[in-house]
C-alpha cells in the first residue's frame, strides 16, 4: 500500500542550526502539507503546497521556514536558525486532490532542539 | 479564523459502552469533516469522514454532522480497550487543508 515516508525519524540539533526534514509523498498525489505537533498539544497546520508553490500557510510558517519540492518525489521542510520552541513532531501529509480527499500522514520526524 | 473545538476530556468509558465525542467549528465555509485517531507518539490515522448533514455509519463508528449548528460528532459503539487513543476532529477548507481540534483522549476500561 502506498505510504508517505519521512526522514529522519528523529533529529537532535543545537539551537541556531538549520534543519531539513524530508518527505516522499504518495506518488500520484497533488497536494502536500507540513503539520507540527508540540508534545501534548494539537496538530497544527504549517503549510500546503500545490503545483510547485505554496497554496496556504499559517501564522506559524514565518520566514524561518521554507518548503521545496526539489525533484519529482521529495518534499522538504527547512527550518533556519532553530529555536527551543521548534522542538516538536513534524508530520508530512499528501492528498490526491479530491474535494473530500483524505490526508495521508507520514510517521513523523521528531525534532529536538537543545 | 479556523477554530475547531473539542471536549478536551479525558473521557473514560467501560468496555462495551458507547463513547461520544463532540466537535464544533467556526468556519461556515468548511466542506468536509474528518475524525482521526492518534495513538501516543504516532501519526494521525483516518477513521472516517463526512460531508453531508446527517449520520454516516462505518462498522462500530457513526459520524454525525449538523452544518446549521456547526457541529460534528463521533459515536463509538461496543468500545474496546484498543479504541483507547486521542481522537482528533479535523475540518477541511476549500483549499483542501485540514485544521485540527485539540483532541479528546479516550480510555476504554476493560
Amino acid at each position: 500500500e502506498p505510504e508517505v515516508t519521512q526522514t529522519p525519524s528523529h533529529q537532535v540539533t543545537q539551537m541556531g542550526q538549520e534543519v531539513i526534514l524530508r518527505c516522499v509523498p504518495i506518488s500520484n498525489h497533488l497536494y502536500f502539507y507540513w503539520y507540527r505537533q508540540i508534545l501534548g498539544q494539537k496538530v497544527e497546520f504549517l503549510v500546503s503546497f500545490y503545483n510547485n508553490e505554496i497554496s496556504e500557510k499559517s501564522e506559524i510558517f514565518d520566514d524561518q521556514f521554507s518548503v521545496e519540492r526539489p525533484d519529482g518525489s521529495n518534499f522538504t521542510l527547512k527550518i533556519r536558525s532553530t529555536k527551543l520552541e521548534d522542538s516538536a513532531m513534524y508530520f508530512c501529509a499528501s492528498n490526491a486532490g479530491q474535494l473530500t480527499g483524505e490526508l495521508f500522514f507520514g510517521e513523523g520526524s521528531r525534532l529536538t532542539v537543545l | 479564523q479556523k477554530e475547531v473545538e473539542q471536549n478536551s476530556g479525558p473521557l473514560s468509558v467501560p468496555e462495551g459502552a458507547i463513547a461520544s465525542l463532540n466537535c464544533t467549528y467556526s468556519d461556515r465555509g468548511s466542506q468536509s469533516f474528518f475524525w482521526y485517531r492518534q495513538y501516543s507518539g504516532k501519526s494521525p490515522e483516518l477513521i472516517m469522514f463526512i460531508y453531508s448533514n446527517g449520520d454516516k455509519e462505518d462498522g462500530r463508528f457513526t459520524a454525525q454532522l449538523n452544518k446549521a449548528s456547526q457541529y460534528v460528532s463521533l459515536l463509538i459503539r461496543d468500545s474496546q480497550p484498543s479504541d483507547s487513543a486521542t481522537y482528533l476532529c479535523a475540518v477541511q477548507t476549500g483549499a483542501n487543508n485540514l485544521f485540527f481540534g485539540t483532541g479528546t483522549r479516550l480510555t476504554v476500561i476493560p
